[in-house]
């Protein structure tokens, strides 16, 4: 079936390295994506979104990447810092104009070495 | 900006009894508000999705009776969870968001803090 999905449950970064969190969907006409970061007992977090027209966002040391062919999204943050530590999820609108629904994909934890 | 809140934060309760979760976007005026589940090491889960003055749309498999959904203003929505029981202990997570369906530029959703549901 269709699903919002990310290839690795955990990822461990060295301190000032920079991190790639892969995701991967499955519904072409998904037209916006969103990643959020959750720290432990809190609420999602909003890092950066993309809409299907776009292929990069860049934001304060995030950068997104989307690509259409392939249906895979990509969360890039560079210097990586202890308190980048967290749960990250993506997450697709997969009836534009229909609803905003969001679907979120499985998470994968980040933890950031000293 | 765009800050939602929850009360309470966590909440025991006796197996049985009802709990009310409340919702609030405090600077901004939700279209619409949505209710997410969450256990532990897992993804936020849709329960239901609520508009302001309209009955939620409920999610497959979930018990809308078990769960309801009050949307009365534009800047409050509430999760009963009746008849509570053990399985129904998990972490509650609301969301809002500003626009209609058709704007694009709705589809972001606040999220707020999390209520940390506990049924002995």
């Amino acid at each position: 079936g269709e699903s919002v999905g990310l290839h690795l449950p955990t990822l461990s970064v060295q301190e000032g390295d920079n991190s790639i969190i892969n995701c991967a969907y499955s519904n072409s006409a998904s037209d916006y994506f969103i990643w959020y970061k959750q720290e432990s007992g809190k609420g999602p977090q909003f890092i950066i979104d993309i809409r299907s027209n776009m292929d990069k966002r860049q934001g304060q040391r995030v950068t997104v990447l989307l690509n259409k062919t392939v249906k895979h999204l990509s969360l890039q943050i560079a210097a990586t810092q202890p308190g980048d530590s967290a749960v990250y999820f993506c997450a697709e609108n997969r009836s534009p104009g229909a609803n905003s629904k969001l679907t979120f994909g499985k998470g994968i934890t980040l933890s950031v070495r000293p | 900006g765009a800050v939602v809140s929850q009360h309470p934060s966590r909440v025991i309760c006796k197996s049985g009894t009802s709990v009310k979760i409340e919702c609030r976007s405090l600077d901004f005026q939700a279209t619409t508000m949505f209710w997410y589940r969450q256990f532990p090491k897992q993804s936020l889960m849709l329960m239901a999705t609520s508009n302001e003055g309209s009955k939620a749309t409920y999610e497959q498999g979930v018990e809308k009776d078990k769960f309801l959904i009050n949307h009365a203003s534009l800047t409050l929505s509430t999760l009963t969870v009746t008849s509570a029981h053990p399985e129904d202990s998990s972490f509650y997570i609301c969301s809002a968001s500003l626009g209609t369906p058709r704007d694009l530029a709705s589809y972001e959703q606040y999220f707020g803090p999390g209520t940390r549901l506990t049924v002995t």
